[in-house]
């Protein structure tokens, strides 16, 4: 079965301080994994997206990693801003073998909602 | 600003009847995806439409039907509606080119909050 799973559920820190959010994965075939920033009652909004040879990709203050093998991703945000407080999504796209291309058939975790304290 | 648009962004029904949610995709982009979101969840998928065709479809009962139109805006039509549709739903556009990875960027909405009384 595909799934996503996250951890932790819900994280507060205090501004300034580094965090870094979990993923672990079964979908199959592997074709990329997304981290998504999602503000309540927003839509979500790319930071990453990483395919199966990329091992790390940063987004200014956000670095995503990818391990392929053991099928983990992290998120590590560095210098928290209380901007920063929303939920962060972690998403696999798996490869779609008979049509080639279904982008939006994705794989979505229930979220890490994170909450910056001044 | 991702420039896709959802309409409405709120609005209240009671078990029942239908409701149609619309979007409005970004420009250029031939394909429309919208999942739901229950509170405290992560979206489900709950269909694709590609150049006005359903291109794949995920656990959803045949109640929940989409429309793409030729200017690729896309419809969600739920009929009869239950309590536990009650959630914000999402759509997302995106450039398709057939036979390619699928590593394009997916542009999101606002959203759509139902609620079902």
């Amino acid at each position: 079965k595909n799934q996503v799973e996250q951890s932790p559920q819900s994280l507060i820190i205090l501004e300034g301080k580094n965090c870094t959010l979990q993923c672990n994965y079964t979908v199959s075939p592997f074709s990329n994994l997304r981290w998504y920033k999602q503000d309540t009652g927003r839509g979500p909004v790319s930071l990453t997206i990483m395919t199966f040879s990329e091992n790390t990709k940063s987004n200014g203050r956000y670095t995503a990693t990818l391990d392929a093998d053991t099928k983990q991703s992290s998120l590590h945000i560095t210098a928290s801003q209380l901007s920063d407080s929303a939920s962060y999504i972690c998403v696999v796209s798996p490869q779609d073998q008979d049509r080639g291309s279904t982008l939006g058939r994705l794989y979505f975790g229930r979220g890490t909602q994170l909450t910056v304290w001044p | 600003e991702t420039g896709v648009t959802q309409s409405p962004t709120h609005l209240i029904k009671t078990r029942g009847q239908q409701v149609t949610l619309r979007c409005s995709s970004q420009s250029g982009h031939n394909t429309v995806s919208w999942y739901q979101q229950a509170l405290g969840q992560g979206p489900q998928f709950i269909f694709q439409y590609y150049r006005e065709e359903e291109n794949g479809r995920g656990n959803f009962p045949p109640r929940f039907s989409g429309l793409q139109f030729p200017n690729y805006s896309s419809e969600l039509n739920v009929n009869a509606l239950e309590l536990d549709d009650s959630a914000l739903y999402l759509c997302a556009s995106s450039s398709r080119v057939a036979g390619a990875p699928n590593t394009g960027e997916l542009f999101f909405g606002e959203g759509s909050r139902l609620t079902v009384l």
